[in-house]
């Protein structure tokens, strides 16, 4: 079956130390897309990527980083410059920068000690 | 930049209740809009979504929306609600963004709790 995949799905870290969460894709979408959720915050948009090699900062990147080397692919690293990194991290994907809605991955939730 | 407002966090019903969750966004032009759905302890799906026509969308397991562009709003309705429909509902709005790509930005959640 065709989906997206985070792994893994519970992480824990020491604070000050990157921290990479993966999302691999096979539905050979275009777009993909990395949200971060916080309780009464919903999804906020950390980066976005609509092609191959080519990434966008979304409204929260700051602390962030991800790189986009393959189309099913689109790793987010958490940096120690990321003051609040204790958060549930849902990755998304879609065909194109269109209208298509998002298809998610079921989220890695990551806390920070 | 567009923003979406979810003003009820929390909502409790009872089964066979009506439900309506309010979702308004401010943008000035044109909006594509989205419904998703949260059910615990599973990914985030498509409830609906409008794009154009007919202001009233029917989306999956009895849900419909109403687009009324007079008021930025695109409230989320159905007429009795089942135990099973327990989740979090996310509204979403989809604009042209800076460099034609459309991105899409959510509400805050609304958590619905339907008691048996």
């Amino acid at each position: 079956d065709g989906g997206i995949t985070q792994s893994p799905k519970y992480l824990f870290r020491k604070e000050g130390q990157n921290v990479t969460l993966s999302c691999e894709q096979n539905l050979n979408h275009d777009a993909m897309y990395w949200y971060r959720q916080d309780p009464g915050q919903g999804l906020r948009l950390i980066y976005y990527s609509q092609i191959v090699n080519d990434f966008q900062k979304g409204d929260i990147a700051e602390g962030y980083s991800v790189s986009r080397e393959k189309k099913e692919s689109f790793p987010l690293t958490v940096t120690s410059a990321q003051k609040n990194p204790t958060a549930f991290y849902l990755c998304a994907s879609r065909p194109g920068p269109g209208n298509s809605p998002l298809h998610f991955g079921n989220g890695t939730r990551l806390t920070v000690t | 930049a567009q923003s979406v407002s979810q003003h009820n966090h929390h909502v409790i019903l009872s089964e066979a209740a009506s439900l309506e969750l309010g979702c308004n966004y401010s943008y000035g032009g044109t909006v594509n809009l989205f419904w998703y759905v949260q059910y615990p302890g599973q990914h985030l799906q498509l409830l609906l979504k409008y794009f154009s026509g007919d202001p009233l969308v029917k989306g999956i397991k009895g849900f419909e929306a109403e687009f009324i562009k007079s008021k930025f709003s695109f409230n989320l309705r159905k007429p009795s609600v089942q135990w099973s429909d327990t989740a979090e509902y996310f509204c979403a709005v989809s604009t042209i963004s800076s460099g034609s790509a459309r991105q899409l930005t959510f509400g805050s959640g609304t958590q619905l709790t339907v008691l048996p």
